[in-house]
């Protein structure tokens, strides 16, 4: 069956570490994967896209990578903060033809302590 | 500042009511979209538009209705017949209907409206 995977555990990371989440997929060839985040009672807000032929892209303190041999993306905070602290989500885009799917996973909670 | 907006951000249901949930956006956008969420599982997709007087069913459109009269607005009826409505609702538009030069998906969403059914 098809389906992605994000780290179900909350993560813990002290302030000015580099946290970094996970997003694994399979049985999907996505045309981009992108990563946004969400704060409680929110809506999600767009952060980054990778393309299927990219391996890496940055903005800012913020870093995703893409294996598609792998199956996967690393999305990576660096020098956190606690206002980082919220949960990111991971989704797909699926092609078909002129259609466009996104596919959602999870989301993985991000704590950031002081 | 351009942006979604929805409303009402709270509301509450008696079981056999019909409820719409308002969403306007001011992006130029011609992609709308209603999702929900629920606790435990990813976003799944109620109702799509791509263009003004045109929508397409999601993965989970049962119970649900929408209309989609002006490219700004794209109202969402939560219908007696969706058995559990009870959910956090979401609003997102896009650039571009399918077969513009813009296909990298890109949502842009509102806050949110959650609905709970008494």
């Amino acid at each position: 069956s098809q389906k992605i995977e994000q780290n179900s555990e909350a993560l813990n990371i002290q302030e000015g570490k580099t946290a970094t989440l996970t997003c694994n997929y399979t049985n999907y060839s996505p045309a981009y994967l992108q990563w946004y985040r969400q704060d409680p009672g929110r809506g999600p807000v767009f952060l980054l896209l990778i393309r299927e032929n990219e391996k890496e892209k940055r903005k800012e303190r913020l870093k995703v990578t893409f294996d598609t041999t792998l199956k996967q993306s690393l999305f990576h905070i660096t020098a956190s903060q606690p206002a980082d602290s919220a949960t990111y989500l991971c989704a797909l885009l699926l092609r078909a033809g002129n259609n466009r799917k996104l596919i959602w996973g999870l989301g993985t909670s991000l704590a950031v302590n002081p | 500042d351009g942006g979604i907006t929805q409303s009402p951000k709270y509301l509450f249901r008696k079981e056999g009511q019909n409820v719409t949930l308002s969403c306007e956006q001011n992006l130029n956008h011609d992609a709308m979209y209603w999702y929900r969420q629920d606790p435990g599982q990813g976003l799944r997709l109620i109702y799509y538009s791509q263009i003004v007087n045109d929508f397409q069913k999601g993965d989970i459109a049962e119970g649900y209705s929408v209309s989609r009269e002006k490219k700004e607005s794209f109202p969402l009826t939560v219908t007696s017949a969706q058995k559990n409505p009870t959910a956090f609702y979401l609003c997102a538009s896009s650039i571009g209907p399918r077969g513009t030069g813009v296909k990298t998906g890109e949502l842009f969403f509102g806050e949110g409206s959650r609905l709970t059914v008494l």
